[in-house]
């Protein structure tokens, strides 16, 4: 089962900063979250990812709060290509290594 | 390769028939990891591997499902019999290892199967 809950859609309009948050309240220390995001059924593409302190990239900003039981992803000028499912993920200890279980994601819709 | 390469990136089969669908994983990197996802439905989780080993099945969803590695490269996944629940598109990604919760996995653009 996923370590990571979402909510399942949210709205932002064009130009303005969409942020995304992410619950994951039984993250273990050594365990990462990451973003990845999904526009129609291609392949999951790879956004940020962090372990305690906060990271930013070209693509986003991750703010990860400081007892790491929830996050948020932030796009800080969202445009209608923003348009996806945005996945937070933990990657967790299972049989023979770590493994990328993905739950149901947010549909962000970002609106003209 | 510079990304996860898969192939067929369509196919179409009939009810009953076997198909095979290939993954090429980035240079170097030694996991590999299978997902199916259903038409609007999210990522299932199938197997994953480290090297040629694949020490989790668990996702795989039936004895029709079988997946393979050799020479810690490439990797096919096979489907038996197949129905028409299999239509999906089949995913694979790789990363360095899976010995580190830091080792970044990435997708290559998935394999449409369409079972008829």
């Amino acid at each position: 089962d996923a370590k990571t809950t979402q909510p399942p859609s949210m709205d932002c309009a064009e130009g303005r900063a969409a942020n995304l948050p992410c619950n994951h309240s039984t993250i273990s220390g050594n365990e990462y979250v990451y973003w990845y995001r999904q526009i129609h059924s291609q392949g999951p593409q790879y956004i940020i990812h962090g372990l305690k302190n906060n990271e930013t990239n070209e693509m986003a900003s991750l703010i990860i709060t400081e007892d790491r039981k929830s996050s948020t992803l932030i796009l800080p000028h969202a445009t209608l290509r923003d348009t996806a499912v945005y996945y937070c993920i933990v990657r967790v200890q299972g049989t023979g290594g770590f493994k990328t279980i993905f739950g149901a994601g947010t549909r962000l819709f970002v609106k003209a | 390769g510079a990304g996860v390469s898969q192939s067929p990136s369509n196919k179409v089969t009939e009810k009953g028939k076997d198909v095979e669908l290939r993954c090429d994983p980035i240079s170097g990197h030694t996991a590999l990891y299978w997902y199916r996802q259903s038409l609007g439905q999210g990522l299932e989780f199938l197997i994953y591997f480290q090297g040629n080993s694949a020490p989790d099945k668990s996702g795989l969803p039936s004895d029709r499902f079988s997946a393979e590695r050799t020479g810690g490269s490439v990797s096919t996944l096979t489907i038996q019999r197949t129905q028409q629940e299999d239509s999906a598109v089949y995913l694979c990604a790789s990363s360095l290892s899976t010995a580190s919760s830091g080792n970044t996995i990435y997708f290559g653009e998935g394999s449409w199967l369409t079972v008829v």
